[in-house]
């Protein structure tokens, strides 16, 4: 079965930090970019940053840029967010997805996200 | 960056009924790739449509796509209990990949 397991997030204060990590399983992750979309609470989707099969080409939403590092690791079959300098708007539940075939793409796979609430 | 409007905010229907929802770009989207999502309480996102009016795998026919352009829809042909949730528009033809706003899908 084709899988995206998210996990890492919590509540953290602002201006703190979270990792947050992606476990796939069932595809061969090693030929997908791969991305980070985010919810918050009541709102509507908006990705958050997507990084190349051989995480050799990286974007972000200017929102989370000089914050927000997307990386991978093929031999681990895992896709990770490392948050710094949270901030109350980060506050959302953020999903791993599979880009179909290109950078931007139809996301045909979803994790069933992590939660990252930022207060005091 | 491409601004996606959707329409109507909430659409009031009853099960059986057809159901049109709009998404409208606020620039021409290249090769119509625009896809759909229906979202459930609680659940993430699920693939419905791709490239306007491809039908994503095992997703039941009474769901089509139409549009080009500026201006697509989803069209529920015959209203199903379990259809009833929030659906979005995404466009992925132009980066930045954007979302619209949602239109929820209740039971009148």
């Amino acid at each position: 079965e084709v899988q995206l397991v998210e996990s890492g997030g919590g509540l953290v204060q602002p201006g703190g930090s979270l990792r947050l990590s992606c476990a796939a399983s069932g595809f061969t992750f090693s030929n997908y970019w791969m991305s980070w979309v985010r919810q918050a609470p009541g709102k509507g989707l908006e990705w958050v940053a997507n990084i190349k099969k051989d995480g050799s080409e990286i974007y972000y939403v200017d929102s989370v840029k000089g914050r927000f590092t997307i990386s991978r690791d093929n031999a681990k079959n895992s896709l990770y967010l490392q948050m710094n300098n949270l901030r109350a708007e980060d506050t959302a539940v953020y999903y791993c997805a599979r880009p179909q075939f290109l950078r931007d793409d139809a996301f045909d796979i979803w994790g069933q996200g992590t939660m990252v609430t930022v207060s005091s | 960056e491409i601004v996606l409007t959707q329409s109507p905010g909430t659409l009031s229907l009853s099960p059986g009924e057809r159901a049109t929802l709009s998404c409208r770009a606020s620039q021409s989207v290249r090769s119509n790739y625009l896809a759909w999502y229906q979202q459930k309480p609680g659940q993430a996102p699920r693939r419905l449509m791709y490239g306007a009016s491809g039908r994503a795998t095992g997703i039941p026919d009474r769901f089509s796509g139409s549009g080009s352009g500026t201006d697509f829809t989803l069209t529920i042909s015959r209203l199903e209990p379990e259809d009833f949730a929030v659906y979005y528009c995404q466009q992925y033809g132009t980066s930045p990949t954007t979302f619209g706003q949602g239109t929820r899908l209740e039971i009148k």
